[in-house]
């Protein structure tokens, strides 16, 4: 079974600038995450899909980031523009059902590592 | 607020000796826990998890936690280390039926060290 799969591993930009992340779940997991790991921290949820449909971006800095799920499957999350603290590696899981309906683990991907300078 | 506390920054231990890992949690209701591995440049991987029943649990690579309800606390342990044990160790809880359902809150992490 394939894992899931993020594009770009690394990215460096300068402030103010923009950057777009992609992810492609596993195969039939209903519910996309995307995380924020800034060094010497654990992950932080910035949004959370189910299907193509978001249920939680309460964390999401919505004056600079965007994500979309079109379709269900993909994902891309965009920063724009970049600011320095946004330097951090960009984790997105997937599952097959969310809370109550399911007790599963969250499937990572590797990351995608952002510097900005 | 929910929380996960993981006290310790670094923990460093003699390979074949015991490891233990601690974490608690603050929460309201009965939590779902979990612990991740991470490996230098990769993603979080699923050890074990706690939902209900036998406060014992094991997972993969022998390791094994235990969930202790009365002291909030969910610590990983394995009987004897390996150097190939050296990793990032995060705990983390999900809260059933919270806002976010299905959303994991995770600690800052734990860095296990196994000398030979």
């Amino acid at each position: 079974e394939a894992g899931v799969a993020q594009s770009p591993r690394y990215k460096i930009i300068e402030k103010r600038q923009s950057v777009a992340f992609w992810c492609n779940p596993i195969s039939g997991h209903a519910t996309l995450y995307w995380y924020q790991q800034i060094l010497g921290q654990g992950p932080k949820l910035l949004i959370q899909f189910q299907n193509n449909g978001v249920v939680d971006d309460s964390q999401l800095p919505k004056d600079r980031f965007s994500a979309e799920r079109l379709k269900g499957v993909d994902s891309t999350l965009k920063i724009q523009p970049a600011k320095l603290e946004d330097s951090a590696v960009y984790l997105c899981a997937s599952s097959f059902l969310p809370g109550l309906a399911g007790t599963g683990e969250l499937f990572f991907g590797e990351g995608s590592r952002l510097t900005v300078l | 607020a929910q929380s996960v506390a993981q006290p310790e920054d670094q923990v460093n231990v003699a390979e074949g000796n015991p490891l233990t890992v601690k974490c608690t949690y603050s929460v309201s209701g009965n939590p779902y826990l979990f612990w991740y591995v991470q490996y230098p440049n990769r993603g979080l991987q699923f050890l074990l998890k706690y939902i209900t029943g036998d406060n014992l649990v094991k997972g993969s690579y022998g390791f094994e936690a235990e969930f202790n309800k009365s002291q909030t606390s969910f610590h990983l342990k394995k009987p004897s280390a390996l150097v190939s044990d050296s990793a990032l160790y995060f705990c983390a809880v999900r809260v059933p039926g919270g806002g976010s359902q299905g959303n994991l809150i995770f600690g800052k992490g734990t860095k296990l060290s196994v000398k030979p």
